[in-house]
């Protein structure tokens, strides 16, 4: 089955610099990974996807780049902000019901 | 995306009991499913939530500990069943298209067994 590893488990950045989160997976049928982010008390949330025909995909401040040869994908978030400060997961799927997630970034950005 | 109402949000229970946790959806969806967040762990599916049907397990869950119900597209609940410490955890519902993709999370029931 699909094993996704996730780096770094913490990362701590100042307000205002950039976080990079990388992903790895090992079913090369995968095509379709999400990244959700979690604040504390709450259910994840669904902040940006990608499909495996597509090499980057951006929305405002995240970005997400996939490397299909290599089977790595990364979460990248420009000018960070305190309220960014969250537990970010990645996920890998066929499209079979069978997402999973890797192991999660605390990530806290420091005002 | 779908608004997903879960309850209780929080409990504490004593050991050898069962907890009823229920999930509540503002529209019909075809997939629903129950995850487990271990402290400080990722998430983990327990099973698929089946309208009509029994819920489908994935490996290292029962239904005997889990049981789930879903009599309708828009509700469906878990049983944790004569629980044990080592359920203490966030229990979560998800809905989902196709495939299982675009996950959407309820805010999750957050456990404590004495």
């Amino acid at each position: 089955g699909e094993n996704v590893e996730q780096h770094p488990s913490t990362l701590s950045v100042q307000e205002g610099d950039s976080a990079v989160i990388k992903c790895t997976y090992s079913d090369s049928a995968s095509n379709y990974f999400p990244w959700y982010k979690q604040e504390l008390g709450k259910g994840p949330q669904l902040i940006i996807d990608i499909r495996s025909n597509v090499g980057e995909k951006k929305d405002q401040r995240i970005a997400v780049t996939l490397n299909k040869t290599a089977k790595h994908f990364s979460l990248h978030i420009t000018e960070t902000q305190p309220e960014d400060s969250a537990v970010y997961f990645c996920a890998a799927s066929t499209g079979n019901n069978d997402m999973r997630f890797g192991a999660g970034t605390r990530l806290t950005v420091k005002p | 995306s779908a608004v997903i109402s879960q309850k209780p949000s929080r409990d504490i229970c004593q050991r050898g009991t069962s907890l009823t946790i229920q999930c509540q959806v503002d529209s019909q969806v075809t997939m629903m499913f129950w995850y487990r967040q271990q402290p400080g762990q990722s998430l983990t599916l327990i099973a698929t939530a089946n309208q009509g049907s029994e819920a489908t397990y994935e490996s290292g869950f029962v239904i005997d500990k889990f049981p789930i119900s879903r009599p309708n597209l828009t509700f469906s609940t878990l049983t944790v069943s004569n629980m044990s410490p080592e359920d203490s955890s966030i229990y979560l519902c998800s809905v989902g298209g196709q495939g299982a993709e675009k996950l959407f999370f309820g805010s999750g029931t957050q456990l404590s067994v004495l």
